[in-house]
């Protein structure tokens, strides 16, 4: 139990392009879904938490113009990557959790993208 | 604020050698801990969780204990092997971030046949 499926897998675009990233979770209900981005050999920054209908609380220095989050129903959030440019080039991996804070996250598999 | 420590890596072990990767927390509160595994190229899969103090988590051989008197989480196993190579988070919840994950920096493992 707890998939969280995340698509695409991998992705590359031209740049000043538009991404979006979906992530479902597959057999449950998800309260809140998270976003996150991971550096190489780095461990997971958090970029914004998303609640159903509701939203997004992006943490400091992340551009919410940039990411755009949309969390339309209890099992899908999307992530946007507005006007893509080469630094915007990462592993961006999601996550999903129901109930409530001290419940354990459940991760996507990652999109790796690579903007040209 | 909440903050999780992992020991350095990397770690590089032989198939079937015992292993410790050492975690300790700064948190408020009665915060849950995990261990979590990501595989190159892929997202991160839960390993173990406990949710109170002196709770055991254990799976696929893989076991840690909360000690709150300790603030501690380490991950051990008995015997390692080749598919065991990954990169191990500890990560806590509940605590003043409330509703985030708190990770440490990541332990990467290696096992040699």
């Amino acid at each position: 139990g707890a998939v969280v499926s995340q698509h695409p897998s991998w992705v590359i675009c031209k740049s000043g392009t538009s991404v979006k990233i979906e992530c479902r979770s597959l057999d449950f209900q998800a309260t809140t879904m998270f976003w996150y981005r991971q550096f190489p050999k780095q461990s997971l920054m958090l970029m914004a938490t998303s609640n159903e209908g509701s939203k997004a609380t992006y943490e400091q220095g992340v551009e919410k113009d940039k990411f755009l989050i949309n969390h339309a129903s209890l099992t899908l959030s999307t992530l946007t990557v507005t006007s893509a440019h080469p630094e915007d080039s990462s592993f961006y991996i999601c996550s999903a959790r129901v109930g409530g804070p001290n419940q354990p996250q459940h991760f996507g598999d990652g999109t790796r993208l690579s903007i040209l | 604020g909440d903050s999780v420590t992992q020991m350095e890596g990397p770690v590089t072990l032989s198939e079937e050698a015992f292993l410790t990767i050492n975690c300790t927390y700064t948190a408020t509160g009665y915060p849950s801990l995990f261990w979590y595994v990501q595989y190159p190229g892929e997202g991160l899969q839960l390993l173990l969780k406990a949710t109170k103090a002196d709770d055991k988590g254990s799976n696929k051989g893989f076991e840690a204990t909360y000690r709150k008197e300790t603030t501690s989480f380490h991950l051990e196993k008995g015997s390692v092997q080749v598919s065991d190579s990954a990169v191990y988070f500890c990560a806590l919840a509940g605590g003043t971030s409330y509703g985030k994950l708190t990770f440490g920096q990541g332990t990467i493992l290696t096992v040699h046949p």
